[in-house]
């Protein structure tokens, strides 16, 4: 069955650095693109970022253009999302979350249980 | 960016009710849209793709239309379980999701 599980959150300091990881299994990884997709608490979710299946390509959404990079190690079969510049306003469960094509955007049928990234002094 | 706008934002009903829930785009998106089914400390889950495609294993209660700028999604008949809050997104363009609407027991 497919699997998404993401690591790596935890409590930074304004201005850190963290780096998320999402582990697939249970479908050919290198054939899908993958998004990042955020809660903050209590709010709504927003979509973060997508890389496409062989990794040459990458979309972010405004609030973390030039902050976060998106990249994968299809051999590995992870996707990792480096955070740099943190902000209070990136607190918020990060999920991962499988694209339904290689190139384009798509909808998202499996999700990761998602990890709590924490921004404060 | 297209903005996704959903209405209403929370929605009170009784087990059985037949609901709808609005979502308009602030550009075309076609039929690029999804809908998406989340509990408090869950992952969404998806429910409809391409705006009335049925995701495998979802119950047929559910239901999408629309195309363009105007969707909706439709529950016939209530059940306990379907008491969530419930997400449009756009993937037409860089992907934004709606604000969500929660159902709420009446």
């Amino acid at each position: 069955q497919v699997q998404l599980v993401e690591s790596g959150g935890g409590v930074v300091q304004p201005g850190g650095s963290l780096r998320l990881s999402c582990a697939a299994s249970g479908f050919t990884f290198s054939n899908y693109g993958i998004h990042w997709v955020r809660q903050a608490p209590g709010k709504g979710l927003e979509w973060v970022a997508f890389i496409r299946s062989d990794g040459t390509t990458k979309y972010y959404a405004d609030s973390v253009r030039g902050r976060f990079t998106l990249s994968r190690e299809n051999s590995r079969n992870t996707l990792f999302l480096q955070m740099n510049s943190l902000r209070p306003e990136d607190t918020a469960v990060y999920y991962c979350a499988k694209g339904d094509s290689g190139t384009y955007y798509g909808h998202s049928e499996y999700w990761g249980q998602g990890t709590l990234v924490t921004v404060s002094s | 960016d297209t903005q996704m706008t959903q209405s209403p934002s929370t929605l009170s009903a009784s087990v059985g009710d037949r609901v709808s829930i609005t979502c308009r785009a602030s550009q075309s998106v076609e039929i690029w849209l999804a809908w998406y089914q989340q509990k408090p400390g869950k992952a969404p889950k998806l429910l409809i793709y391409r705006a009335s495609s049925l995701e495998s294993g979802v119950s047929s209660r559910f239901s999408g239309s629309g195309s363009g700028t105007e969707f909706t999604l439709t529950i016939s008949s209530l059940q306990p379980d379907d008491f969530a809050t419930y997400y449009c997104q756009q993937y037409y363009t860089s992907p934004t999701f709606g604000q969500g609407t929660k159902v709420e027991i009446k």
